[in-house]
């Protein structure tokens, strides 16, 4: 059972534009959203994490919005840059656990 | 501290063969994670541990899989034998404890089974 739903597969997005990245999770137990960035031939990084106290966390040009009712959370992106093309994972496990459930991943290209 | 230590970067076997996997976490991590990740089915975790003791194997494919962490500083992942379908790129990763606590991720080990 996939628990955390991610769109979308592959993101192209200009140079100064905005991107943005959704996930949805199934278990309500799960309090804590981090997200992950991963380069080519390298592990994945965490970028950015939230909890569901609160509804957005802002780090630089990085953001997660967080809606808990809908059980949806999503990446912005502002300003992106082609330094930021690389792929995206969203992940969710409840602070109990250990082990992160991970999203299929967004393939993110920033056009210079 | 140099991060989480994976060996082979790359590793190329016939179908049948053994391979073993290593890695070295970061010093003082009290958890070690192993995933496989592929085009298909993403990251998934595979086995983690915690002070040494496996906790949860349930993403262990089959038998032919097994996983030991004999110290704090050294785990391996040996898939015995080797099929095509094993071909993944298997990533360890580390975390201290805490709830809710980073991993931080090695930098993989590419499988190519033939």
């Amino acid at each position: 059972q996939q628990q955390v739903k991610q769109s979308p597969q592959s993101l192209i997005v200009q140079k100064g534009g905005i991107s943005i990245i959704n996930c949805a999770y199934e278990n309500t137990a799960f309090d804590y959203f981090p997200w992950y960035q991963q380069f080519p031939g390298k592990g994945p990084a965490l970028l950015i994490a939230i909890r569901p106290d609160v509804s957005e966390k802002k780090e630089g040009r990085f953001t997660i919005s967080f809606n808990k009712s809908a059980k949806q959370f999503s990446l912005h992106i502002m300003d992106s840059q082609p330094g930021d093309s690389a792929t995206y994972f969203c992940a969710a496990n409840r602070g109990s656990a250990r082990q992160l459930t991970f999203g299929s991943g967004t393939q993110l290209t920033v056009l210079p | 501290d140099a991060g989480v230590i994976q060996s082979p970067r790359h590793e190329v076997t016939e179908m049948g063969q053994e391979v073993t996997l290593r890695c070295k976490p970061i010093s003082g991590h009290d958890y070690l994670f192993w995933y496989r990740q592929t085009m298909m089915r993403g990251l998934e975790l595979l086995i983690y541990f915690n002070n040494n003791v496996p906790i949860d194997d349930s993403g262990m494919p089959e038998d032919r899989f097994s996983a030991k962490m004999p110290n704090a500083s050294f785990s391996t992942l040996k898939i015995q034998p080797s099929e095509p379908r094993d071909s993944a790129v298997y990533f360890c990763a580390s975390s201290p404890t805490g709830l809710n606590t980073e991993a931080f991720f090695g930098q993989g080990t590419r499988l190519t089974v033939v």
